[in-house]
């Protein structure tokens, strides 16, 4: 069965870095699209990035553009987001997904927390 | 990348049908096939119960349905049951080839 573990949240102050991961397992991760979506307490989903099966495609939200950092090891069937300049409002639940092609998140992980305070 | 457009909230009684809406904008839902749906109870992942604006994923109920008029989708639950309460969220692929979700809407079983 699909698994997707993240890992890699806590506590952070602003202006700091954080590097998330995420682990599938129960499908070839090669052949699929991943995305990173994220919660702030108490509000909707934003997605925020996804990265093509090879790694060669790669969009971000407006809101992270020149931040964060996806990226892929296929052959570890990990999923990364590298976060630097952290914001208060960065706080939230950081969800990994499986992208289906022309889909988005057809199976999610249980997210990790990030907190960005001083 | 402006978030689609949700109500807040809904309700219903067991057994009745409810419809949550979702509009955006030509560039997003109007523009596109690619309109999801999520469920998500608190303190859970969300889980994908529609895709591809009225396609169901295999094993949800064919109690959840869904449907697009010009800019705006729609799920509609009908034979409401307690366990239908959580929040739904909606999504849209769009032409800066990117996603974009709604605000949410929190569905409340009376």
């Amino acid at each position: 069965q699909v698994q997707l573990v993240e890992s890699g949240g806590g506590l952070v102050k602003p202006g700091g870095s954080l590097r998330l991961s995420c682990a599938a397992s129960g499908f070839t991760f090669s052949d699929y699209f991943m995305s990173w979506i994220r919660q702030a307490p108490g509000k909707g989903l934003e997605w925020i990035s996804y990265i093509g099966s090879s790694g060669t495609t790669i969009h971000y939200a407006d809101s992270v553009k020149g931040r964060f950092t996806i990226s892929r090891d296929n052959a570890k069937n990990s999923l990364f987001l590298q976060m630097n300049r952290l914001r208060a409002e960065d706080t939230a639940v950081y969800f990994c997904a499986r992208d289906p092609p022309g889909q988005l998140a057809d199976y999610w992980g249980l997210g990790t927390l990030v907190t960005v305070s001083s | 990348q402006s978030a689609l457009t949700q109500p807040a909230s809904v309700s219903g009684s067991p057994g009745q049908s409810i419809i949550i809406s979702c509009t955006g904008t030509s560039n997003d839902v109007g523009g596109y096939p690619y309109v999801s749906w999520y469920q998500q109870h608190p303190g859970k992942a969300p889980k994908l119960i529609i895709y591809d604006v009225s396609k169901r994923p295999s094993g949800v109920s064919n109690r959840f349905s869904g449907s697009k008029s010009a800019y705006t989708a729609s799920l509609t639950i009908s034979g409401l049951q307690a366990e239908d309460e959580a929040d739904y969220h909606c999504s849209s692929y769009t032409s800066s080839n990117t996603w974009v979700f709604g605000g949410g809407t929190k569905l409340t079983v009376l």
